[in-house]
């Protein structure tokens, strides 16, 4: 069964400094990998997914994420992080040709002025 | 376009007592979830529907809860009776499910339980 790491449990960063938020991912071949966000009080909201192609994947919001099979990985970025992106992201795995979505435990973001 | 609407949008009860939320997902979405997000951590899928047909309750603790979908469009998830475990936020979730694996799931506000 496939699962999903995500190591920082809290992140804090300056606005206008860029940020990245890191997720690995388990299973057995390449999976759909995706990131949402979930601001206070509100549903999840995707940013972004990798299904096939490009591994380097452009989002919403100015988001991006780059997905490196060596290293299971799928991380998020953004060049300048705004007060309005504290919010919790969450990374998501799903088994190729299966819609069961297996979600991480989140990070959490932090913005200080 | 209308999003995926969920009520009650809070609430509290005590052990043992039963409750129901109720989601009513995006016009045209086939494929229905509910999800519990425990705090601190991510959703966990408890069902997911495929029109009004059950597609995966392998984790739907299913001596307590208990989820329908009539005519395919709107849905109902019960717990009965609660557990203090249950306090979470209850998450719907609609597809299009034009094909598997690659539909955008779209989340509805949640349902936030309090089990006292």
């Amino acid at each position: 069964a496939q699962s999903v790491t995500q190591p920082d449990i809290h992140i804090t960063v300056s606005e206008g400094a860029s940020l990245e938020l890191r997720c690995n991912y388990s299973y057995g071949a390449t999976p759909y990998l995706f990131w949402y966000v979930q601001s206070p009080g509100q549903g999840l909201q995707l940013l972004l997914k990798y299904f096939s192609g490009d591994t380097l994947v452009q989002g919403i919001k100015g988001f991006e994420a780059e997905f490196k099979r060596s290293q299971s990985s799928f991380n998020l970025r953004k060049p300048s992080v705004h007060w309005s992106d504290a919010a919790e992201y969450f990374c998501a795995v799903a088994a190729r040709g299966y819609q069961k979505v297996t979600f991480g435990t989140g990070t959490k973001l932090q913005v200080i002025p | 376009e209308a999003g995926v609407a969920q009520s009650p949008r809070y609430k509290i009860i005590e052990k043992r007592q039963s409750v129901a939320f109720w989601c009513n997902p995006i016009s045209g979405h086939a494929t229905l979830y509910w999800y519990q997000q425990i705090l601190g951590q991510g959703p966990k899928l408890l069902i997911q529907f495929q029109n009004n047909g059950v597609v995966d309750d392998s984790q739907l603790p299913k001596d307590r809860f208990s989820a329908e979908r009539l005519k395919g469009v709107d849905s109902t998830l019960k717990i009965q009776p609660a557990k203090l475990e249950d306090s979470a936020v209850y998450l719907c979730a609609s597809s299009l499910a034009t094909s598997a694996g690659t539909d955008t799931q779209y989340f509805g506000p949640g349902t936030r339980l309090t089990v006292l």
